[in-house]
């Protein structure tokens, strides 16, 4: 049991560039998120999604865009990589029923990003 | 001001002590709490939940008092293992369901 995968697990971007970093999950979870972390700043939510074929924008989306094709996957793109954007991704997935107020997440290894 | 605050450390203890952290949040919808541990460079994992009443696992201790809003995490008898930074988390539920939001944790360093 895989639990959440990412890919890649290290990138160097050119500023300008496009990428595509990929989120897997095999524990038939509803919700997946998309989170960065920096430095003094803690995890900051990107992107998330309830459901397949839904996103919505979280903290801080700006520069992001996101696709939920399958329950399993959950994509987060960079369009124009700028040396803001250098950071550690992290993908989330949870197991939400209405009224269970306690699951906590699970998280993937990160990714980590140096645009440059 | 931060939706959830911690002292970001580090706390450098002995092996065998025992360490307490806290952690405030500012929304007085926050339903559920929870302390989660990253260790250097990997992803954060669930440590555990956080109940009104407080709840106990093995050497930790969590405590929660909604009136102060205030979130605590004892350690007892610290082990080297134990060195990592310790994350205070709140959820809110809101029309787009379950999101957490994560303090900037707390790092915790056990010494010989």
């Amino acid at each position: 049991n895989a639990g959440v995968t990412q890919t890649p697990k290290f990138r160097v971007l050119k500023t300008g560039q496009s990428m595509t970093l990929l989120c897997a999950q095999d524990m038939n979870h509803e919700y997946m998120y998309w989170y960065r972390q920096d430095p003094g700043m803690g995890l900051r939510l990107i992107h998330y999604s309830v459901g397949e074929g839904t996103t919505a924008k979280g903290e801080v989306p700006d520069g992001y865009n996101v696709s939920r094709l399958k329950k399993q996957n959950f994509l987060l793109g960079l369009e124009s990589a700028a040396p803001s954007q250098t950071s550690v991704y992290f993908c989330a997935s949870s197991y939400e029923k209405t009224g269970r107020a306690n699951y906590g997440y699970t998280f993937g290894s990160g990714t980590r990003l140096t645009v440059v | 001001r931060k939706e959830v605050e911690q002292d970001p450390g580090p706390f450098n203890v002995p092996e065998g002590a025992t360490v307490a952290f806290n952690c405030t949040y500012s929304n007085s919808a926050s339903q559920s709490f929870f302390w989660y541990r990253q260790d250097c460079r990997k992803e954060p994992k669930l440590l555990m939940s956080v109940y009104s009443s407080g709840n106990e696992d093995g050497r930790f201790t969590a405590q929660l008092n909604r009136a102060s809003q205030y979130i605590s995490l004892l350690i007892r008898d610290s082990k080297l293992s134990d060195s990592a930074t310790y994350l205070c988390v709140v959820r809110i539920l809101t029309g787009g369901g379950n999101k957490l939001t994560f303090g900037t944790g707390t790092q915790l360093k056990v010494e010989l």
